[in-house]
Parts: structure tokens; sequence; C-alpha cells
């Protein structure tokens, strides 16, 4: 079993649409990152959370330590957003543990 | 900002090739990371660095080397390259543990 699984695995919606996407894990962890990745383009770092929520624009982290998941919320969706958001694991070394990403695609 | 910044964008290289891919930060930070990304197994660690002539090997190191002479630069050194190593190569920088890591524009790689 993979230590950290997202989900869906694809996602299309249309503009303006609430968006979730859920990253589930296993294992103990220090941080948890989400991260941004459009087509053929590098990866951005959107959030690094340990708990709670944190919110940037019109996305949203939270994060629920007990039950081992986290979600990324987008609101009012918008065909930029398009990307692979990807889940990541921070332990107490350097290492991150990845998810295998979600593709999302966002219609107008 | 932080910039990360990888030596190519794209690189064509033959089976048996020295391949040599570099990356630079200036943000001062200690740890350099080397990943491979490929579609449907997301994104490997293959080395990182936590300081300068400091190494250790990630998840799938195997044909690959490393050399962190400076601070500043990270080079991931493929010896003999390989078809099976053609792929998208990302390089990140990094502070502290658990740290949040600055990605490189990345490079693919195709090795024919």
């Amino acid at each position: 079993k993979n230590e950290v699984e997202q989900s869906p695995q694809n996602l299309t919606a249309q503009e303006g649409e609430f968006i979730t996407i859920n990253c589930s894990y296993s294992v103990g962890i220090s941080a948890l990152h989400w991260l941004q990745q459009h087509p053929g383009g590098g990866i951005v770092s959107l959030f690094m959370l340990s708990s709670g929520k944190k919110k940037h624009g019109r996305l949203i982290a939270t994060i629920n330590i007990q039950e081992k998941h986290s979600s990324l919320h987008i609101t009012a969706s918008h065909p930029r957003d398009s990307a692979v958001y990807i889940c990541a694991l921070g332990g107490s070394n350097y290492k991150l543990t990845f998810g295998k990403g979600t593709l999302l695609t966002v219609n107008p | 900002d932080v910039k990360v910044t990888q030596s190519s964008r794209y690189l064509v290289k033959r089976t048996g090739e020295k391949v040599f891919l570099e990356c630079v930060q200036d943000m001062d930070h200690e740890n350099m990371f080397w990943y491979r990304q490929d579609p449907g197994l997301g994104l490997r660690l293959i080395y990182f660095s936590y300081d300068v002539k400091m190494k250790e090997k990630g998840d799938i190191p195997e044909g690959y080397s490393v050399s962190r002479e400076k601070k500043e630069r990270f080079s991931l050194i493929l010896e003999s390259a390989s078809t099976n190593q053609t792929s998208m190569y990302l390089c990140a920088s990094g502070q502290g543990a658990p740290n949040e890591q600055y990605f490189g524009p990345g490079t693919r790689l195709t090795v024919t």
C-alpha cells in the first residue's frame, strides 16, 4: 500500500465550480505539502501545513492529523487552475514522499 | 523570490553518453534534491544533498551520481545514459526539516 493516496486521479469541472482534491496517508508526518504543476511547467508549492486550515486567495487546504487526511479546495474555479495537484508528506528528515497527483481540467 | 534554475529545458543524448544536468539556487539553501518524474509513477527522489560535498541516495540512485562542490550548485550525472533514463528531471532546494521545497523548471531528457 502506498504511503500517500490521492483522489480522484482525474477531475474535470466547469468554470465556477467548487473543487475538492483529497489526500490520505498512512504514516506519521511533520507537515503536508500541496504542490501545483502546470502542463510543461515547473512545480510550485501552494501550502505547507501541519494542522488546521490555510487559505490563499481561492485556495484552501485543510488537514486532519487524527484521520490522516488532507483536502485541497478551489472555490470559483477558473481554466487557469487546470494543472496537476500533488500532495506530499514531510517527515522529520529532509525528504518528501509524493502522491501521484490529480489532473484537474477546468473548462470555460 | 527563490530562484532555482536548471541548465537545459530539453536535452537529447545518445545511449552511452555521459550526461551532466546542473542546478543552481540563489537562496543559500542547505538542502538540494534531484528527482525524476514519469507518467503514472510521480516524483521519485534520486539523490539529495544536505551540505557541500554531502550527499545521500534517494529511492532510485542506480545509474546516477551527483556532485555538490559549492552550496548553490548541485549536479546530476548520468555516467552512461540509457534509454530507460528518458524522463523529466527536476531539481529542488530547501532549508531545514520539514522544509518547503522550491523547484526548478525541469529538464526533459531524451536518450536515443
